[in-house]
């Protein structure tokens, strides 16, 4: 696509819930980031796809967290058992890979509120 | 872990007015991002900068990687430039995936 999609772009759920995030990242782009927002925060860093390498999950908060890529393409965020303190803006971002290609593009962000 | 320090914190401008915002990272990089996140929250790549000195219309970057620091030139600011701006960074030897994010410096313009 022309650039990074992102679903939900809201998300309400309780306390104890499952929550599925989904990105579409730009056709090509072999790169893909996970980061969440904290209100009035800046960017904490999640998680790492590049092509068929092992991901970098070094961001990921608990075990609670964890991220697929499928098909070198679309991702997606799972968040297990949801608490209040995983309300944030989740961020994905995709680019073409190493060095000068480096140059993310981000998705417009799911809201999750943890209810 | 590396650290990215971003000042001001908050910056008020009239517009018309120039302003310099500054990063400073505690250890070798080899990628350096200034992004503008808009007041609707979208992150906008205005830099790729690891050394040296670009220029795009009224924003100029430069990054002096021997000294650990980067700045961002705004010239005759507009409405339109209000936000945060952060800088992003990833450590040499590193994981280029991992770029670690400063708290940003929020921009506001008055008209």
């Amino acid at each position: 696509g022309a650039g990074v999609s992102q679903s939900p772009s809201n998300k309400v759920t309780e306390k104890g819930k499952d929550v599925e995030l989904r990105c579409d990242p730009i056709s090509g782009h072999t790169a893909l980031y996970w980061y969440r927002q904290s209100l009035g925060q800046g960017l904490e860093f999640l998680i790492y796809f590049q092509g068929n390498s092992a991901p970098d999950k070094s961001g990921l908060p608990s075990d609670r967290f964890s991220a697929e890529r499928t098909g070198g393409s679309v991702s997606t965020l799972t968040i297990q058992r949801t608490q209040q303190e995983d309300s944030a803006v989740y961020l994905c971002a995709s680019s073409l890979g190493q060095g000068r290609a480096n140059v993310l593009t981000f998705g417009a962000g799911s809201r999750l509120t943890v209810l | 872990g590396i650290q990215v320090e971003q000042s001001p914190p908050d910056l008020i401008l009239q517009e018309g007015a120039n302003s310099t915002l500054r990063c400073n990272f505690s250890d070798s990089v080899n990628n350096l991002q200034w992004f503008h996140q808009n007041p609707w929250g979208q992150l906008i790549n205005l830099f790729y900068i690891p050394s040296g000195t670009k220029q795009n219309g009224r924003l100029s970057a430069t990054t002096v990687a021997t000294e650990r620091y980067s700045l961002l030139y705004i010239s005759s600011s507009q409405t339109t430039d209000s936000g945060v701006y952060f800088c992003a960074v990833s450590l040499y030897g590193g994981s280029q995936g991992n770029l670690i994010f400063g708290k940003g410096t929020k921009l506001s313009v008055k008209p």
